[in-house]
């Protein structure tokens, strides 16, 4: 089955400064990979998330890349604030058949910290 | 439009006590998902289901049990409590897939076996 890996698993950032979370994965099948952002004590929630068909996604302050051949992909949040600090997940998606139905793999987390 | 709703959201369990999460979702997807997020850790899925009457193991199974009757519902039985399955407990659905789409999650139970 399909293996995530992210990296770090913790990151410390001054507010104002970038951060880059980086996740691999191992399924070439896999064609979906959203990130999710987990506050404290809450449920995981979609940020941001990116197909295979595209390389490169933006949403304001937050952008995802992906590279199919080195089957990586990355979020970078730029101009950071305190309240993106959270725990940020990267998962992996293959379309699965009718039996199977679509797999989320996650990566085990990065706990993000942005210093005021 | 709630949702994925989870009942309840705080539990404590006596080992070997028995108890059903429960899991509703309004927005008629097939897939449905429970997974456990143990601290500082990811995500590991236990069971999920692609539609009612079809059910298939996750990566971590042992000690629990799903059913799937209808759209709507997706319970998660524990049948035989232990202190390893203190964690906390996310439902998930999604819509059936054409080429990915994404998992909303309920809010969370947390369970402690003591």
């Amino acid at each position: 089955g399909e293996n995530v890996e992210q990296h770090p698993s913790t990151l410390s950032v001054q507010e104002g400064d970038s951060a880059v979370i980086k996740c691999t994965y191992s399924d070439s099948a896999s064609n979906y990979f959203p990130w999710y952002k987990q506050e404290l004590g809450k449920r995981p929630q979609l940020i941001i998330d990116i197909r295979s068909n595209v390389g490169e996604k933006k949403d304001q302050r937050i952008a995802v890349t992906l590279n199919k051949t080195a089957k990586h992909f990355s979020l970078h949040i730029t101009e950071t604030q305190p309240e993106d600090s959270a725990v940020y997940f990267c998962a992996a998606s293959s379309p699965g058949g009718p039996s199977t139905g679509n797999q989320f793999y996650f990566g085990t987390g990065t706990s993000l910290t942005v210093i005021p | 439009n709630a949702g994925v709703t989870q009942t309840p959201k705080f539990r404590i369990l006596k080992i070997g006590q028995s108890m059903t999460l429960q899991c509703t979702q309004d927005m008629n997807h097939n897939y449905m998902y429970w997974y456990r997020q143990d601290p500082g850790m990811g995500l590991k899925l236990i069971y999920y289901s692609v539609g009612a009457g079809i059910t298939d193991k996750g990566e971590v199974p042992n000690g629990y049990n799903v059913s799937r009757s209808t759209t709507e519902d997706f319970p998660l039985r524990l049948e035989l409590a232990a202190p390893s399955q203190t964690s906390v407990y996310f439902c998930a659905s999604s819509i059936r897939p054409i080429s990915g789409n994404t998992i909303y999650f309920g809010e969370g139970s947390w369970l402690t076996v003591v």
